[in-house]
């Protein structure tokens, strides 16, 4: 079953502070990964989209790391701000069929000051 | 440049009632999509538009149905609205389809809520 895990369900840190949010995967046939970004009652933004052959992809203070072999990707956020606060949403993309994209649950991150 | 817009942002309809929610995106995209989400659930998606005048079924079609009115425009079609539709509903757009190495654009959400 094409399944897509988030974790941790959700994260406090401080301000300044780093942190790795994890994506797992069994998606298959694997076309590309994206990590998007949900602000409470907003849609989702963009943040990275990486194909197998991408390891690492950043935006900013944003780094999305990708390893085809384990069907494992990270996002590291460093320095974190107050308005990281937020849902960040991996989404796997199937080169085939018609519901093509897989959604994670996502990860609640809470910045405190 | 508005990107993707959604109308209304908020709806309460009654058990049975019909309403159609409707988007539109200024960024020239070939493909359009709907989606809806859940607590403790990822979006899943409910129609596409690869292109215009074409529409395909996603994840959860059944209760909906979808217009691709032009280019512009796609709108999504509750018959009989039924409590299981609670739901935020999402708008996206992509200039190409789904699969493509390329991103989709989201709306800002129709919250809507049956009784």
């Amino acid at each position: 079953k094409n399944q897509v895990e988030q974790s941790p369900q959700s994260l406090i840190i401080l301000e300044g502070k780093n942190c790795t949010l994890q994506c797992n995967y069994t998606v298959s046939p694997f076309s590309n990964l994206r990590w998007y970004k949900q602000d409470t009652g907003r849609g989702p933004v963009s943040l990275t989209i990486m194909t197998f052959s991408e390891n690492t992809k950043s935006n900013g203070r944003y780094t999305a790391t990708l390893d085809a072999d384990t069907k494992q990707s990270s996002l590291h956020i460093t320095a974190s701000q107050l308005s990281d606060s937020a849902s960040y949403i991996c989404v796997v993309i199937r080169n085939s069929g018609y519901s093509t994209l897989t959604f994670g649950k996502g990860t609640m991150l809470l910045v405190s000051p | 440049n508005a990107g993707v817009t959604q109308t209304p942002k908020f709806q309460v309809l009654k058990t049975g009632q019909s309403m159609t929610l409707q988007c539109a995106q200024d960024m020239n995209h070939n493909s359009m999509y709907w989606y809806r989400q859940d607590p403790g659930m990822g979006l899943r998606l409910i129609y596409y538009s690869a292109s215009e005048g074409t529409t395909d079924k996603g994840e959860v079609p059944n209760g909906y149905n979808v217009s691709r009115l032009n280019k512009r425009e796609f709108s999504l079609r509750l018959e009989s609205a039924a409590p299981s539709q609670t739901s935020v509903y999402f708008c996206a757009s992509s200039e190409l389809g789904p699969r493509s190495y390329n991103e989709q654009f989201f709306g800002p959400g129709t919250r809507l809520t049956v009784l």
